[in-house]
């Protein structure tokens, strides 16, 4: 069964150093979710991508987070400097045209030191 | 302002008894509800949606449009439910899902 890969599970990382977070989406999904959750509360949108292009941005904190999926595929997901209350889970998702149904990905577990 | 509330935080319950997790919601136009669950060490995956009108795992879930409220329910609980679960709507066209903060199911043997 197709899956969204995520990696790395973990990263801990010392504040004001760079982190990516990379996400595969499930093939032929063009819509792709990154999401933030922090611990206790539910997922929250950063950034949403259709194809190649961003739909919505509107939360993510562009001083410091960036995301790209340049060919339409992949996604990677940048935050530099990391900032302690970074940490967090951040998901990825993938949905289709036809289905409305988002799938997840395992999560990166981000903690800032 | 779309908003979504899950009133409690945690529930627990004995197997076997009847088990209802709210969910109100606060969205413009006619969004589509979702229920998602994550098991312990599971990724977040989708439980059921009202569109389809289904039953998963014995759970339903009835979208209330006057009272906005899109609850979920089973009426005998298993351990096996333990988990957490999160009210999710969506408006329309290919708009992201919005989460509530989860309600954590304890089912107790």
């Amino acid at each position: 069964e197709a899956e969204v890969a995520q990696s790395p599970r973990y990263k801990i990382t010392e504040k004001s150093q760079a982190v990516a977070f990379w996400c595969d989406p499930i093939s032929g999904h063009a819509t792709l979710y990154w999401y933030r959750q922090i611990l206790g509360q539910g997922p929250e949108l950063l950034v949403q991508f259709q194809d190649e292009s961003v739909v919505d941005d509107s939360q993510l904190p562009k001083d410091r987070f960036s995301a790209e999926r340049l060919k339409g595929v992949d996604s990677t997901l940048k935050i530099q400097p990391a900032e302690l209350g970074d940490s967090a889970m951040y998901l990825c998702a993938s949905s289709s045209i036809q289905n409305t149904e988002a799938f997840f990905g395992q999560g990166t577990r981000l903690t800032v030191v | 302002a779309q908003r979504v509330t899950q009133p409690e935080k945690l529930l627990s319950v004995f197997k076997g008894a009847p088990v209802e997790l709210k969910c109100n919601y606060s969205y413009s136009g006619s969004p589509e509800l979702f229920w998602y669950v994550q098991y312990s060490r599971q990724r977040l995956q989708l439980l059921l949606r009202h569109i389809s009108r289904e039953s998963i795992k014995g759970f339903t879930a009835d979208l209330n449009k006057g009272e906005t409220s899109f609850h979920l329910k089973k009426p005998f609980a298993q351990e096996e439910d333990s988990a957490m679960y999160y009210c999710a709507p969506r408006g329309s066209g290919n708009t992201p899902l919005v989460f509530g903060k989860g309600t954590r199911l304890s089912v107790i043997a």
